[in-house]
């Protein structure tokens, strides 16, 4: 299993401006993924967060609003920026331990944005 | 059509029935199935893995349907503290596992 941490918990930001949520995570792990999910609705994958090269970007999502840094195996960081109130969402950094896609997943607390 | 669909509910239930939710998907090649529950503002915990031959948690049976591509979650005996959005997931060797939208529960007294 994996204990993961995520800073901060929750924010209220004013539209225009941009926020960097971490992930921690207590052990190194193969796969980190960064989702969002909107009110009364599934998850949805914004990226996979690769350790030392650029993450990988799921169809409607973009590194200039989306950044996301992976510097090591046990720590990531998901920037939203320019944010818009339809940026308003839940966003929860998830992790494979293993090695595998067939392994079970494992999610962070979540970060609670509202956007202004 | 989407990769793993299930029914939104809500399912409202008084205690101590027997529910069921079904869950279908789209690869066939998907490998691995779970069931993941999230309760109200919290994040998605697993709740159990969904084998071939299907399997028992207590109150908790899942099972796979290959042919028909679907998996399904039994929960006997509700509590009121089963109330919850349950999660169909759906994962493969080379792809990412993909979640469904939940499936609402609600168990009153």
């Amino acid at each position: 299993s994996a204990v993961i941490s995520q800073k901060p918990s929750r924010d209220i930001c004013q539209r225009g401006t941009s926020l960097t949520i971490q992930c921690q995570v207590d052990s190194q792990v193969t796969m980190m993924f960064w989702y969002r999910q909107q009110p009364g609705q599934s998850l949805t994958l914004i990226a996979t967060a690769n350790q030392g090269s650029e993450a990988t970007y799921e169809s409607g999502f973009v590194i200039d609003k989306f950044p996301i840094s992976r510097p090591n195996l046990t720590f990531s960081t998901l920037t939203v920026s320019n944010m818009s109130p339809e940026d308003s969402s839940i966003y929860l950094c998830s992790v494979l331990p293993g090695l595998a896609l067939t392994d079970t997943q494992y999610f962070g607390p979540g970060t609670r944005l509202t956007v202004l | 059509r989407k990769e793993v669909e299930q029914d939104p509910g809500p399912f409202n239930v008084p205690e101590g029935a027997t529910v069921a939710f079904n869950c279908t998907y789209s690869n066939s090649a998907s490998q691995s199935f779970f069931w993941y529950r999230q309760d109200c503002r919290k994040e998605p915990k697993l709740l159990m893995s969904v084998y071939s031959s299907g399997n028992e948690d207590g109150r908790f049976t899942a099972q796979l349907n290959r042919a028909s591509q679907y998996i399904s979650l039994l929960i006997r005996d509700s509590k009121l503290s089963d109330s919850a959005t349950y999660l169909c997931v759906v994962g493969g060797g080379s792809y990412i596992p993909t979640f469904g939208r939940g499936t609402s529960l609600i168990v009153h007294p």
